[in-house]
């Protein structure tokens, strides 16, 4: 059981790129949310989902996008990196419940 | 969902109990409490939850004040591998999924 996995694990893009976070979970979890994490900080969320097909936007969603057309994936995009958005990301699920979240390992994105 | 306030830090002896404070004065009544730990560069791992009786597994205790007002965590025989950012979020269990993440306590375990 691998649980959610995060690719890639680093990345450092030049600004005005764009790039794909990729996030699967093997475990039939309806919720799926993104977060980052800067420097000595807690997280927050970015774009949440509760289903196929269903997306919302979370507390900072500015700068990225997401779709979520299988149960099983949820990919954040970034149109077009800034170095404002150079972070370590999280991707988690859960089920309908939201009794427990699991976390992906992150990916640490660098924007230069 | 509740406001929470923790310690910034604290240090804790190796084998000794760790207890972890957590204020949320205006839960509601149908508010859960939530603890999650993230120990360095890994993602935010789930400890343990409660509504207002005390809980106990595996890896910690958690005890709710009777008014429900505050929590305490409690690791029994905390290991250096405790050393972690402890996350004390109170929410609804409601249909959408969110979690609010604080600031945490920093709870280092010495030997």
């Amino acid at each position: 059981n691998a649980g959610v996995t995060q690719t890639p694990k680093f990345q450092v893009l030049k600004t005005g790129q764009s790039m794909t976070l990729q996030c699967a979970q093997d475990m039939n979890h309806e919720y799926m949310s993104w977060y980052r994490q800067d420097p000595g900080m807690g997280l927050r969320l970015i774009h949440y989902s509760v289903g196929a097909g269903i997306t919302d936007q979370g507390e900072v969603p500015n700068g990225y996008n997401v779709s979520r057309s299988t149960t099983e994936d949820f990919p954040l995009r970034l149109l077009s990196a800034a170095p404002s958005q150079t972070s370590v990301y999280f991707c988690a699920s859960s089920t309908r419940t939201g009794l427990e979240a699991f976390f992906g390992q992150g990916t640490r994105l660098t924007v230069v | 969902d509740a406001k929470t306030t923790q310690p910034t830090s604290m240090d804790c002896a190796e084998g000794r109990a760790a207890n972890l404070p957590c204020n949320h004065s205006t839960i509601s009544g149908n508010e859960y409490v939530y603890w999650y730990r993230q120990i360095h560069s890994q993602g935010p791992q789930y400890i343990i939850h409660g509504l207002k009786n005390n809980e106990t597994n595996e890896m910690a205790s958690l005890i709710i004040t009777e008014d429900r007002k505050s929590s305490t965590l409690i690791l029994p025989h905390a290991t250096l591998r405790d050393t972690a950012v402890y996350y004390c979020i109170v929410r609804v269990l409601s249909n959408d999924y969110k979690l609010s993440f604080g600031a945490g306590t920093t709870v280092t375990v010495r030997a």
